[in-house]
């Protein structure tokens, strides 16, 4: 079957790091994608792993272990702006993705 | 900056009506997607398309549905006969060719509310 886990809510503090998990079992790897997605907004793209590894983007970071199934992606100097659902997105085969249920972040003062 | 653009924004209709949903991907980009997200549910995967045909579609995407790309812009999704659970954001999205081709834009999306 194919699954993606990922926490409902987090709750941080603004100018902190916050880190998000997803865990997958999918048939088929071929990237693993962040996006943020505000409320009533359209997904937006954040970060993608294809290989394992940390890739850097500024604030955001994001780290794949295909052995494991695992991701996280980590946001530095959280501001209020960053209060949104994070979404995590495997493609598996071909031009097929499958999004996990999204995390939503809450950031406070 | 380019952008994917959906029309309408809203679209209200009666249950067995037909609906087509419209959407300009970006004008470089090769590869077409549908997804639909229930209200406070996760996004889901419906359909790729690529070189004018269907390259994906997912258990969702039934015989009630149905994606065209009538001209060089447009990309449309059309539902048959909607039903009450076709109730949902439907999002469209492209991607291009080069390297980031799997870097998916995405959107505003159309509300589509079946009564």
């Amino acid at each position: 079957g194919q699954n993606i886990d990922q926490p409902t809510e987090m709750t941080a503090t603004e100018g902190a790091i916050v880190q998000i998990n997803c865990t997958y079992q999918t048939s088929g790897f071929n990237g693993l994608f962040w996006y943020q997605q505000h409320a009533g907004e359209a997904p937006t793209f954040l970060s993608y792993n294809v290989l394992d590894g940390l890739e850097e983007k500024g604030r955001f970071s994001s780290f794949l272990s295909r052995s494991k199934g695992y991701s996280y992606l980590l946001l530095k100097e959280l501001q209020m702006k960053d209060s949104a659902s994070y979404l995590c997105a495997v493609k598996t085969v071909g031009q097929n993705f499958i999004f996990g249920p999204g995390t939503r972040l809450s950031v406070l003062p | 900056e380019p952008e994917v653009t959906q029309t309408p924004s809203h679209q209200v209709t009666q249950m067995g009506q037909e609906v087509i949903l419209r959407c300009v991907p970006i004008s470089n980009h090769l590869y077409f997607y549908w997804y639909r997200q229930i209200l406070g549910q996760k996004v889901e995967f419906l359909v790729s398309f690529y070189n004018n045909e269907i390259s994906e579609k997912s258990e969702i995407f039934d015989d009630q549905f149905s994606v065209e790309r009538p001209d060089g812009s447009n990309f449309t999704l059309k539902i048959r006969s909607t039903k009450l659970e076709d109730s949902a954001m439907y999002f469209c999205a492209s991607s291009s060719r080069d390297r980031e081709t799997n870097i998916q834009y995405f959107g505003a999306g159309t509300r589509l509310s079946v009564l």
